[in-house]
């Protein structure tokens, strides 16, 4: 099993809609959860970490976290097409210096 | 403000060729990290570095060496290049705010070895 795990997509969604990502992870020891964008051919960006039970907004994005389900999610509410990328999840336990990355959800966001 | 910045941005190799990829950051961060990206697969730690004098083996470390040169700069090592090692590498800094820890990443080095 892997230790993060994403749906791979791709992820259609019209423009102005809300586009919605799920991860899982399986050690119950993670404390800290991020969710990275990356754009084809760039290198990843930080745009959203969360580290309690319930949501968290930032702008349009809102990231959802249930640590009993071990589920955490990222909401894109008005998707625009500057919003098609690869969606990383990353998960770490506690102090660790190691960050799991899941593989990715590619969202394409049609004009 | 140049952030995170590795060298080189493509490379082709031989079987059994050796190569060393740079990074060197501004940010004054303390840990520092060597990411290999395959498709499918997700982003895989190869080796990092929590402070200056200090590495330590991620996830896929075989085939890989490190050197933390000084607080700034983290390079890695490819001693013979094999074709499983073909993918995109990223040299990643971090800093650690309130609540957690932030990566920032470079660029990225697409390798290729034939």
């Amino acid at each position: 099993q892997k230790e993060v795990e994403q749906n791979s997509g791709p992820l259609s969604v019209p423009e102005g809609a809300i586009a919605s990502l799920n991860c899982t992870y399986s050690d119950r020891g993670s404390q800290s959860f991020f969710w990275y964008r990356q754009y084809s051919g760039k290198s990843p960006e930080l745009i959203m970490s969360i580290y309690s039970n319930g949501d968290k907004e930032d702008g349009r994005f809102t990231a959802q976290l249930n640590k009993a389900s071990q589920y955490v999610s990222l909401l894109i509410r008005d998707s625009q097409p500057s919003d098609s990328a690869t969606y990383l999840c990353a998960v770490k336990r506690g102090n660790d210096y190691k960050l799991s990355f899941g593989a990715g959800t590619t969202v394409t966001v049609r004009a | 403000n140049a952030g995170v910045t590795q060298t080189p941005k493509f490379q082709v190799l031989k079987t059994g060729q050796s190569m060393t990829l740079q990074c060197a950051q501004d940010m004054n961060h303390n840990s520092m990290y060597w990411y290999r990206q395959d498709p499918g697969m997700g982003l895989r730690l190869i080796y990092y570095s929590a402070s200056e004098g200090t590495t330590d083996k991620g996830e896929v470390p075989n085939g890989y060496n490190v050197s933390r040169l000084n607080k700034r700069e983290f390079s890695l090592r490819l001693e013979s290049a094999a074709p499983s090692q073909t993918s995109v590498y990223f040299c990643a800094s971090s800093e650690r705010d309130r609540a957690g820890e932030k990566l920032f990443f470079g660029s990225g080095t697409q390798l290729s070895v034939l």
